[in-house]
């Protein structure tokens, strides 16, 4: 039984650069959601695609920020030129589309990213 | 911002004591789902709530739907060192699930 899988799992990065994430949500499932952590706070939503359908985006994801879930599989997060408080880690989480379990998010073990 | 209100926000017991916790909100919930999560990694789903009133347990933790819809507790029986770690409640906000999360509860246990 795989779950939610991200990679890398901690990126260090000079203000400036461009990174990009990986997650792969649990196969079956046709949501998948990212969000961003800061120290002691809950993660917050940035983004959620209905299979390859970008279908809600938050007012954090700033136009350097860009998601793409090609084939309806895998998803990668985009970071344009980076800044220092884009620091955070960021989650990907999966669920499935059926009955109440819809809302059932799993998460993945999250990106951390500093930026210098 | 958090809009979900969660308390307290840190617990020290002891080894052995039970825990408990709740979530608290002004709007309605049709789902309250808790999460564990520790340094580093990413939360850890530990109990699905779908119906008010409803009562579920996972080993020694137990979670409860709120009659009203706008609050769920959680506990922890006789607590374990692996019971460390910051526990956060989540509810979706829309249709398509955007969850909101409450600022966590840390536990600390001592031995």
């Amino acid at each position: 039984d795989t779950g939610v899988s991200q990679d890398p799992r901690h990126k260090i990065t000079k203000r400036g650069q461009n990174v990009t994430f990986r997650c792969d949500p649990i196969s079956e499932h046709n949501r998948l959601y990212w969000y961003r952590q800061t120290l002691g706070q809950g993660p917050e939503f940035l983004t959620y695609f209905q299979n390859e359908a970008q279908l809600e985006k938050s007012r954090l994801l700033s136009d350097r920020f860009s998601a793409e879930r090609p084939k309806g599989s895998f998803s990668t997060l985009e970071i344009q030129r980076t800044e220092q408080g884009d620091s955070a880690m960021y989650l990907c989480a999966s669920s499935p589309t059926r009955d109440r379990a819809t809302d059932t998010q799993y998460f993945g073990p999250g990106t951390r990213l500093t930026v210098l | 911002g958090q809009q979900l209100n969660q308390s307290p926000q840190s617990m020290f017991i002891q080894e052995g004591e039970d825990v408990s916790m709740n979530c608290t909100s002004s709007s309605i919930f049709n789902t309250w789902l808790w999460y564990k999560q520790d340094p580093g990694e990413g939360p850890v789903l530990l109990i699905a709530l779908y119906k008010a009133g409803e009562l579920t347990s996972n080993g020694r933790l137990t979670a409860q739907f709120g009659i009203t819809r706008k609050d769920s507790f959680l506990n922890i029986s006789a607590s374990i060192p692996s019971d460390v770690g910051i526990y956060f409640c989540a509810g979706p906000r829309f249709s398509w699930g955007k969850l909101q999360f409450g600022a966590g509860t840390q536990v600390v246990v001592t031995p």
